[in-house]
């Protein structure tokens, strides 16, 4: 099974900043990850796919990179609606496996 | 617009089966795959299985074989699932989500249900 680590764990940031989230993948996986945006009670929302295409009606703020095993979900300019937590997914295996997900607080 | 709504809250004994309801609306259902997908308390996303709305076709993840079965009515627009023996470790909120695969090679879910909590407990 293809296992995805996210990094970190939980971010703490502030209004205006700049922030990236990690994720690898354990095995080569060219660019089959999506990333998902997830509010307290709330079902995911997607962000990303395929690692650099945002989902229409997602600001232009968030961005994706990457391929192979590194993949990098930012975003530049941190708004109030924006914390939240994020997981990364695989579509590359049959399982479409998640990352941990990570909490991003002010 | 796109809306996928689920049926609500269950609490369910070991042993017992949850069917799950999923209706869509505000695009053509034959069109899109049906995923489902469960999120246990405080944890991660786990994917379960998806339908095809066009064939009935099925896919499930190997833990679930056996005791998953995913169905659509075309003529609701509506996708269940049933989960059956249920166990404690199936606590979690369920969600359907429509499924890009066939459309986009990176197989996104790009909408979701409201999600359903099942809460299995003697």
């Amino acid at each position: 099974d293809i296992q995805m680590t996210q990094s970190p764990s939980s971010l703490s940031a502030s209004v205006g900043d700049r922030v990236t989230i990690t994720c690898r993948a354990s095995q080569t996986i060219s660019t089959y990850v999506n990333w998902y945006q997830q509010k307290p009670g709330k079902a995911p929302k997607l962000l990303i796919y395929a690692a650099s295409t945002l989902q229409g009606g997602v600001p232009s703020r968030f961005s994706g990179s990457g391929s192979g095993t590194d993949f990098i979900l930012a975003i530049s300019s941190l708004q109030p609606e924006d914390f939240a937590t994020y997981f990364c997914q695989e579509s590359y295996s049959f399982l479409q496996t998640f990352g941990q997900g990570t909490k991003l607080e002010i | 617009q796109v809306q996928l709504v689920q049926s609500g809250t269950e609490v369910k004994k070991p042993g017992a089966s949850v069917r799950v309801s999923c209706t869509t609306s505000g695009y053509t259902f034959n069109n899109f795959v049906i995923s489902w997908l469960r999120q246990a308390p405080g944890q991660g996303l786990e994917w379960m299985g998806w339908i095809s709305t066009y064939n009935t076709n099925t896919n499930y993840a190997p833990k679930f074989q056996g005791r998953l079965a995913l169905t659509a009515d075309t003529s609701t627009s509506t996708a269940f699932m049933e989960l059956r023996s249920l166990t404690s470790d199936d606590t979690a909120v369920y969600y359907c989500a429509r499924d890009r695969r066939g459309l986009d090679y990176s197989k996104p879910f790009d909408y979701w249900g409201q999600g359903t909590l099942v809460t299995v407990s003697s």
